[in-house]
């Protein structure tokens, strides 16, 4: 059982919808993450949020917008996306702002999404 | 960014046998994770080297960190179906930097 929860486990749009991923984390965690995961490729982290504002975004496309109303939960929005966006988009968090030590990741299930 | 290698990225082998997946980086890490994710599944934290040249066992998985603290290994000693997924090693900085991971599949 996963203290991370993440819905739609599955997710099919068109490119021009709008839709949105939702996380919920229910461990107490400060920091909360969203990786992109496509075949053959490494993890590659797209947000991080620490204690609700966000540390990191790595170059993501604006069609993708996160959002994290408080430390436990994070969306991410999506409008007018690519076929290539599809993957498996993880959602996860850690308890200390600084990853690392004492701190591993703790993923969601996923969201597979396929655009269309 | 900070590149992490693994290698092999896909490996078959007779349940009973061993299995060894390697994590090189091209600069010092300062720790690092291995994260196992089975087929259909989503990555699930397994152990965290910090120490140069340190070595961990949980049953017959055996972690290692290099000397230089520029590599990692991760040693299954005959293997099981159960062993079947995929094995990620991650170094911290300032964030979190996956491999490729290698992907184990056990023959029955």
């Amino acid at each position: 059982e996963t203290g991370v929860t993440q819905t739609p486990r599955h997710l099919v749009m068109g490119m021009t919808n709008k839709k949105s991923l939702k996380c919920e984390q229910h461990l107490g965690h400060n920091a909360m993450y969203w990786y992109k995961q496509s075949a053959k490729k490494p993890l590659e982290l797209m947000f991080v949020y620490s204690l609700e504002e966000r540390v990191e975004n790595n170059s993501v496309p604006s069609r993708f917008s996160p959002e994290c109303p408080n430390s436990s939960h994070l969306f991410l929005h999506l409008h007018t996306l690519q076929p290539e966006d599809s993957a498996l988009y993880l959602c996860a968090s850690s308890q200390e702002t600084t990853p690392g030590v004492n701190s591993p990741l703790h993923f969601g299930n996923g969201t597979r999404l396929t655009v269309t | 960014g900070q590149q992490v290698m693994q290698i092999p990225q896909y490996q078959h082998v007779q349940e009973g046998e061993d299995f060894t997946t390697y994590c090189n980086s091209s600069t010092t890490l300062s720790n690092i994770q291995w994260y196992k994710q089975r087929p259909g599944g989503h990555p699930v934290f397994l152990i965290q080297l910090v120490k140069s040249g340190e070595v961990k066992k949980q049953k017959r998985l055996t972690f290692q960190f290099g000397e230089a603290k520029k590599n990692s290994s991760l040693h299954i000693t005959a293997t099981q179906t159960t062993d079947v997924g995929t094995y990620f090693c991650a170094a911290t900085g300032n964030q979190f930097y996956f491999g490729t991971g290698t992907s184990l599949t056990v023959i029955p």
